[in-house]
């Protein structure tokens, strides 16, 4: 079993939906990351949280530790947000352990 | 110019060449990671760096070699590239744990094709 587990695979969605990506871990960890991976494959970090619920503009993350599962959502969403989402944990020494993403496509 | 700068962008090479990815950084970082990413497979670690004088392997290190050869360079060589080394290779920086700042920093990827 993967020490990361993202859900869906892959996400289909129409312009102005408002999206969830799941995330669950089976080890400790010492914060969470979301990231998104354009076509072009270039990475960018989107959120890096331990508690609670951060926003981002249309972004939101949220993260239940008890529960070891975290959300990404996207609300209104648009064909821009097209990406794969990839959910990584953080460990106690510092290396990042990756889900395999999601794939969102946005149709307009 | 970006914070995390990997060269080359793309590369095309025969089994059995040496080749080598390097990785530089503006970001100040004092760790420094090299990951490979196949199509169906999450991100996986092939080195890490703490500082200079701290390299370790990750879960797939064999058939790579790294080079710290400053705080802000971080090179990945293949001594004898075989075609399932054919991938996509990250570069990422981050801070030292309780850094305000501890994220991570990603260059844009080389695309190795070996053939």
């Amino acid at each position: 079993k993967n020490e990361v587990e993202q859900s869906p695979q892959n996400l289909t969605a129409q312009e102005g939906e408002f999206i969830t990506i799941n995330c669950s871990y089976s080890v400790g960890i010492s914060a969470l990351h979301w990231l998104q991976q354009h076509p072009g494959g270039g990475i960018v970090s989107l959120f890096m949280l331990s508690s609670g619920k951060k926003k981002h503009g249309r972004l939101i993350a949220t993260i239940n530790i008890q529960e070891k599962h975290s959300s990404l959502h996207i609300t209104a969403s648009h064909p821009r947000d097209s990406a794969v989402y990839i959910c990584a944990v953080r460990g106690s020494q510092g290396n990042l352990i990756f889900g395999k993403g999601t794939k969102l496509s946005v149709k307009p | 110019d970006a914070d995390v700068t990997q060269t080359p962008r793309n590369r095309i090479t025969k089994t059995g060449k040496r080749i080598m990815l390097e990785c530089s950084q503006t970001k100040g970082h004092d760790r420094m990671y090299w990951y490979r990413q196949d199509p169906g497979l999450g991100l996986r670690l092939i080195y890490y760096s703490f500082d200079v004088k701290d390299i370790n392997k990750g879960e797939i290190s064999d058939g790579y070699s790294v080079s710290r050869q400053a705080q802000a360079k971080f090179s990945l060589s293949l001594e004898s590239a075989i075609p399932n080394q054919t991938a996509l290779y990250f570069c990422a920086t981050s801070a030292s744990p309780g850094g305000i700042n501890y994220g991570y920093t990603f260059g844009s990827g080389t695309r190795l094709t070996v053939v």
